[in-house]
Order: structure tokens, then C-alpha cells, then sequence
């Protein structure tokens, strides 16, 4: 059972947009540590995709973007491309367990 | 440009303890905190621990019984063992470097099977 909670699958057309959420609690996004999001594409390790919540790390498109709010965060892919197919992940820090932490994974699936 | 690869066994014995090297190349481990990261075929990703070339050291409270995470400075690597190790221990193991939170930077991952 991960800490941090993402919806398993989401689905969308190429061109549209998509959200994916990571809700948390008070020890880990809620207390206001960063959140961060990997790209797993099939067969591959993560990749870094947004860190400290919104940056986008050198030779990621723009199309992908992150916010944070409360105890949940949020990354969005707009102009969905057939090559964001993948596995996304979000991490964040927790005091609770002192340590670091994922959530569960979310399969986007471009129609 | 740094570089990580992971290396060891691909099938350990129930019981037994695994053991996995990371060779860090194109920056030095002392700059850094490094990470090693599970994830079982067809799941989620779980942080072991992670260690800073320092010694200093922090385990998965899950695992923490099992696992001990070590650096050699003089061969820029770092290393894993999981004693007692089960089925549900069967996974890819992946390093990563660890900036400040994240994890920028990581291997491309070895599968160890836990069987007889």
C-alpha cells in the first residue's frame, strides 16, 4: 500500500490534455516537501520528469508541467503524443516514516 | 555525464543474501547522497535507503532489519545486501543519485529472482 496515492490508469486522445493526481497527508506532501514525478516508459528505468514540484529538468518538453496544493499534487501532459505512453510516478519526502516515498503509479494510455 | 550500473547475481536462493554493486562513473560519489530503489515486476517503485559517502545511512523501516547499504570512495561504488531474502524480494533494483530530494540520475536496473 503506497503512501502516496495516483489514480491507476488514464486515458486520453492525442492532442488532449491529461491530469494525474498524487494525494498525500500531513507527513509527506502536506507538510510541505517537494514532490517530484518520473517518466517509466516499458522496459525502462524512471526518468526525472518534474522536481520540486513544477521545474522541469533540462530536455523535458514544456507540454508537462506539475503544481502542488495542500496534500495533493498534480502533473498535467498537454498535446498528448503517442510516446507518452508510460508508467508516471510522483515521490515525495515523509517525516512520519523518515524517508523518502512514491506513489502507486499511474498508466497513461494514448487512445 | 554520469552514469550508473548496477551489477550482481540474477537469482538468489531463499534465505540467502543479496548482494548488488552500483559503479558510479563521470562524477564522484562524494558529492552526492545515492539511493538504491526496488520495484517487483509489474509494480510500484519502494525506497530502500539511501547512504552519503560520509557513511551516514537511512533505511526503509520495512527493510531496515535486512539491509545494510555501504560506499567504497576509492572505487566510486556503493552497495546493497538484503539477508533473508523471500519471493517477495524478486525485483529490479535500480541506484540512483539523489539531489536534494530527488532522484535525478539512475541505472538502468537488475532484475534478481529470489528462487530455489
Amino acid at each position: 500500500q503506497s503512501v502516496l496515492t495516483q489514480p491507476p490508469s488514464v486515458s486520453g486522445a492525442p492532442g488532449q490534455r491529461l491530469t494525474i493526481s498524487c494525494t498525500g497527508s500531513s507527513s509527506n506532501i502536506g507538510a510541505g516537501y517537494d514532490v517530484n514525478w518520473y517518466q517509466q516508459l516499458p522496459g525502462t528505468a524512471p526518468k526525472l520528469l518534474i522536481y520540486a514540484n513544477s521545474i522541469r529538468p533540462s530536455g523535458v518538453p514544456d507540454r508537462f508541467s506539475g503544481s502542488k496544493s495542500g496534500t495533493s499534487a498534480s502533473l498535467a501532459i498537454t498535446g498528448l503524443q503517442a510516446e507518452d505512453e508510460a508508467d508516471y510516478f510522483c515521490q515525495s519526502y515523509d517525516s512520519s516514516l523518515s524517508g523518502y516515498v512514491f506513489g502507486s503509479g499511474t498508466k497513461v494510455t494514448v487512445l | 555525464q554520469v552514469q550508473l550500473q548496477e551489477s550482481g547475481p540474477g537469482l538468489v536462493k531463499p534465505s540467502e543474501t543479496l548482494s548488488l554493486t552500483c559503479t558510479v562513473s563521470g562524477d564522484s560519489i562524494s558529492n552526492y547522497y545515492w539511493t538504491w530503489i526496488r520495484q517487483p515486476p509489474g509494480k510500484g517503485l519502494e525506497c530502500i535507503g539511501y547512504i552519503y559517502y560520509s557513511g551516514f545511512t537511512n533505511y526503509n523501516p520495512s527493510l531496515k532489519s535486512r539491509v545494510t547499504i555501504s560506499v567504497d570512495t576509492s572505487k566510486n561504488q556503493l552497495s546493497l545486501k538484503l539477508s533473508s531474502v523471500t519471493a517477495a524480494d524478486t525485483a529490479v533494483y535500480y541506484c540512483a543519485r539523489s539531489n536534494r530530494g530527488w532522484f535525478d540520475t539512475w541505472g538502468q536496473g537488475t532484475l534478481v529472482t529470489v528462487s530455489s
